[in-house]
């Protein structure tokens, strides 16, 4: 079992609706949380980070913390075509899984 | 101000040959950590430092793999005896404090070894 795991994808939205991420963790223990956008052909840019349950707005994203359960996610809302990148999931910054390629269909 | 920087940003390498890469980090961060990616994957730790010293080196896939970073600054990830499954791109991101900050990445190095 890794130790993040991301729905593989690829995730096929319409513009305007919500994009839904999600992520999970082994290790229990685990404190700061990450979402970094990765566009084709480029590094990694940080969207949000999280180190409390519950959830954390920032404009059209919203991440949501549950320790209890090992899971953090990604909400993206009105999506638009702008936001077809691949979705990665860092646990204590240095675990990262394989990603959740996302398409924003106009 | 400067972001992470990286360079080469392409590297071809002939099997068996020695490759260092550089990465010049955002400056006053303490943190830098090396990343390997695979085309599809997520960036896969390799190893971490505090200003100079080599907090983790787990994620190293061999011995052929060094990373050194002598004056707390820039650092140099060298691979010895380049192999074909070494192709990927390789990412350095900092950060201003510890592992639980948020990392900046440079654009990577995207190294092919025939």
């Amino acid at each position: 079992q890794k130790e993040v795991e991301q729905n593989s994808g690829p995730l096929s939205v319409p513009e305007g609706a919500i994009a839904s991420l999600n992520c999970t963790y082994s290790d229990r223990g685990s404190q700061s949380f990450f979402w970094y956008r990765q566009y084709s052909g480029k590094s990694p840019e940080l969207i949000m980070s999280i180190y409390s349950n519950g959830d954390k707005e920032d404009g059209r994203f919203t991440a949501q913390l549950n320790k209890a359960s090992q899971y953090v996610s990604l909400l993206i809302r009105d999506s638009q075509p702008s936001d077809s990148a691949t979705y990665l999931c860092a646990v204590e910054g240095m675990r990262f899984g394989a990603g959740t390629r996302l398409t924003v269909k106009p | 101000g400067a972001g992470v920087s990286q360079s080469p940003r392409y590297k071809v390498a002939k099997r068996g040959q020695d490759v260092a890469l550089r990465c010049d980090p955002i400056s006053g961060h303490v943190s830098l950590f090396w990343y390997q990616q695979a085309l599809g994957q997520g960036p896969e730790f390799l190893t971490y430092f505090q200003n100079e010293a080599q907090l983790d080196k787990s994620g190293l896939p061999s011995d052929r793999f060094f990373a050194e970073r002598p004056e707390g600054s820039v650092s140099t990830l060298k691979i010895q005896r380049t192999q074909q499954e070494d192709s990927a791109v390789y990412l350095c991101a900092s950060s201003l404090a510890g592992v639980g900050e948020t990392q900046y990445f440079g654009p990577g190095t995207r190294l092919l070894v025939l």
